[in-house]
């Protein structure tokens, strides 16, 4: 069975771009969670979904960001406009329903010069 | 703020050797789960512990939840090189999940 899918894998912009990340999770899944891991903070929850619709996104560091979820098997995380302190590892993570077990994406490395 | 404190943050140990990486909080969590994540994967979760005392086994890894659910370990007997990695526990709050920063853990041979 597939996994989490996540893509780009890696992307660099410059600041002030926007970004665009896309994330597919697991068939079935109901709820899908957005990540950021760096060296400093370690693994932030940004915002999580369940049925498509937005629970909690009180993770999101400013209005810059952005997360949608138009349908079951597809979730984007925006970022406009990109900063140098974007730069981090953001994954996607899907469970069967919230609470449950969650299954991560490899991850997508965004750096901003 | 539900904070999960790991320890210790760095662990470069011999190929055979036994380990025990530790995960603790002040709060309650509903359930814990402990993940390993290698360089440019995503974390893999490996087990989640729900009852005060419990402990479970996966091979040579031993996890146990405190009896107040407020703290956990992972022991390794016998560590081998593919169990370097970067040791994530995440703490249940509401629907919500709380990791801590991590053990990285490197088995020399």
């Amino acid at each position: 069975d597939a996994g989490v899918i996540q893509s780009p894998r890696h992307e660099v912009t410059e600041m002030g771009q926007e970004v665009t990340l896309r994330c597919k999770p697991i068939s079935g899944h109901n709820s899908l969670f957005w990540y950021r891991q760096t060296m400093m903070r370690g693994l932030e929850l940004l915002i999580y979904f369940n049925n498509n619709v937005p629970i909690d996104d009180s993770g999101m560091p400013e209005d810059r960001f952005s997360a949608k979820m138009p349908n079951a098997s597809f979730s984007t995380l925006k970022i406009q406009p990109s900063e140098p302190r974007d730069s981090a590892v953001y994954f996607c993570a899907s469970s069967l329903e919230v609470g449950y077990e969650q299954y991560f994406g490899p991850g997508t490395r965004l750096t901003v010069t | 703020t539900q904070l999960l404190e790991q320890s210790p943050q760095f662990l470069s140990i011999q190929e055979g050797e036994n380990l025990t990486v530790y995960c603790n909080s002040s709060s309650v969590f509903s359930s814990l789960q402990w993940y390993r994540q290698e360089p440019g994967e995503g974390p893999v979760l490996l087990v989640t512990v729900v009852t005060g005392g419990e402990v479970k086994k996966l091979k040579r890894l031993t996890f146990q939840f405190g009896d107040a659910r407020k703290d956990s370990s992972l022991h390794i007997t016998a560590a081998q090189p593919g169990d370097t990695g970067l040791y994530l526990c995440a703490g249940g709050y509401g629907n919500k999940l709380v990791f801590g920063a991590g053990t990285i853990l490197r088995v020399k041979s």
